[in-house]
């Protein structure tokens, strides 16, 4: 069973779309990540969100945390090529007695064709 | 920010081999992991590595597969021991610090392909 469910995992859409990527779990979490990854590289960090109900903006890109700290999203709009790529949710769940350690979801690859 | 250096980034080992991964941060950190991501997959956490005592392992992983060493804040070795198809993966460090917020960063990645 996944604790984090990512959603959807693939998406392609095109140039000037806009999309939202969900983080779905049961658990309650310290903190929640979005990371971007491209082919050949590591994981980047995009945002961190630690509040319930905090937003967070990111030029096109826009992070939810939910209120009860389940839950995240990822919103994009306008969609660009350059916004293809792996992008991931990753989190601390609070019953973790250590920081540092993350839990991924299964990833959503996004294709945005010209 | 952290700066993350993986060695080697690329490799092709022969199944029945091991190898040995090196991770060095330009800066002391408190907590330095180690994760695993298959082709197509998401990232899993295999162990975290402590410094001058054995590394704590996740379930599924353990020290006989992938030992771990990490003698000092800034330096981290995994090694993928007795290597199969299966093991072929990219290798990933990661590290976090309290001074930074515990802000995670992560390498580039080490890329095995075992043939």
């Amino acid at each position: 069973t996944q604790l984090l469910e990512q959603s959807p995992q693939f998406l392609s859409i095109q140039e000037g779309e806009n999309l939202t990527v969900y983080c779905n779990s049961s658990s309650v979490f310290s903190s929640l990540q979005w990371y971007r990854q491209e082919p050949g590289e590591g994981p980047v960090l995009l945002v961190t969100v630690v509040t319930g109900g905090e937003v967070k903006k990111l030029k096109r890109l826009t992070f939810q945390f939910g209120d009860a700290r389940k839950d995240s999203s990822l919103h994009i709009t306008a969609a660009q090529t350059g916004d293809t790529g792996l992008y991931l949710c990753a989190g601390t769940p609070s019953f973790y007695n250590q920081g540092g350690k993350l839990i991924f979801g299964q990833g959503t690859e996004l294709s945005v064709k010209p | 920010s952290a700066v993350i250096s993986q060695k080697p980034s690329r490799d092709i080992c022969q199944r029945g081999t091991s190898l040995t991964i090196q991770c060095q941060v330009d800066s002391q950190v408190t907590m330095m992991f180690w994760y695993r991501q298959q082709p197509g997959q998401s990232l899993t956490l295999i162990a975290t590595a402590n410094q001058g005592s054995e590394a704590t392992y996740e379930s599924g992983f353990v020290i006989d597969k992938f030992p771990i060493s990490r003698p000092n804040l800034t330096f981290s070795t995994l090694t993928v021991s007795n290597m199969s198809p299966e093991d072929s993966s990219i290798y990933l460090c990661s590290v976090s610090d309290r001074d930074s917020g515990n802000t995670i960063y992560f390498g580039e990645g080490s890329w095995l392909t075992v043939v």
